[in-house]
């Protein structure tokens, strides 16, 4: 059964810093793997979508790497901002449905 | 571009009432469509999904159903809320016949059942 863990749960950070969450999961026979951001109150926005058969994405100051065989993949966040302040949430599909993990709560404090 | 409509954002249903919750696409045809359920402090819970119009799939045994009357228009209703119905309801889509499989969310529908 696969498993997704987010850790740390929660982290805060000071503005300016860079910093990376973590994604593990169990089973290494994955489509893809996503990585979403949700503000409070708020619906999920794509961040990146990382294909197995790719090692990293990049959009703006985040980076998502995926490694299959060790059921990892991290989210770099450089040069963090208070607007970055959110909880972020991985997700791998290992077929129509996808498994997330519980997310990390991020806190940039200016 | 495609974009996702999903209302209310907000409501608030005395028991045994009725719930109709509605989510529209745009700019996409034929999308895969989903209902999911986010309660205080939990993770994601995928409700329900269909591939075409008419073809809904349940993932959990609940106190809710869905159907899809149009190719880009999915509702979430109840004949009899429960309390244990509140949450945060969530629709997504993402492309049919995609190996990116990459999903989309709307806004979402906050529930609260007195």
């Amino acid at each position: 059964k696969q498993e997704v863990t987010q850790i740390p749960a929660a982290l805060s950070v000071p503005e300016g810093e860079n910093l990376v969450l973590n994604c593990s999961f169990t089973d290494s026979a994955i489509y893809n793997l996503q990585w979403f951001r949700q503000d409070p109150g708020k619906g999920l926005t794509s961040l990146l979508l990382i294909q197995s058969s790719q090692r990293e994405q990049t959009s703006g100051r985040l980076n998502a790497s995926l490694d299959k065989s060790s059921g990892r993949s991290t989210l770099y966040i450089a040069a963090s901002q208070p607007g970055d302040s959110a909880t972020y949430l991985c997700a791998v599909r290992p077929g129509y449905q996808l498994i997330w993990g519980a997310g990390t709560k991020l806190i940039i404090k200016p | 571009s495609q974009t996702i409509h999903q209302w209310p954002a907000t409501l608030v249903q005395p028991v045994g009432s009725p719930l109709s919750l509605e989510c529209t696409v745009e700019g996409t045809s034929n999308p895969n469509l989903y209902w999911y359920r986010q309660a205080a402090g939990r993770g994601l819970q995928l409700l329900f999904y269909s591939v075409g119009i008419g073809q809904i799939s349940s993932e959990v045994p609940q106190n809710l159903s869905a159907s899809r009357p149009q190719d880009r228009q999915f509702i979430l209703s109840s004949k009899k809320l429960l309390l244990s119905d509140s949450g945060f309801y969530l629709c997504a889509w993402s492309v049919l016949d995609s190996s990116t499989g990459e999903l989309f969310f709307g806004e979402g529908s906050r529930l609260t059942v007195l």
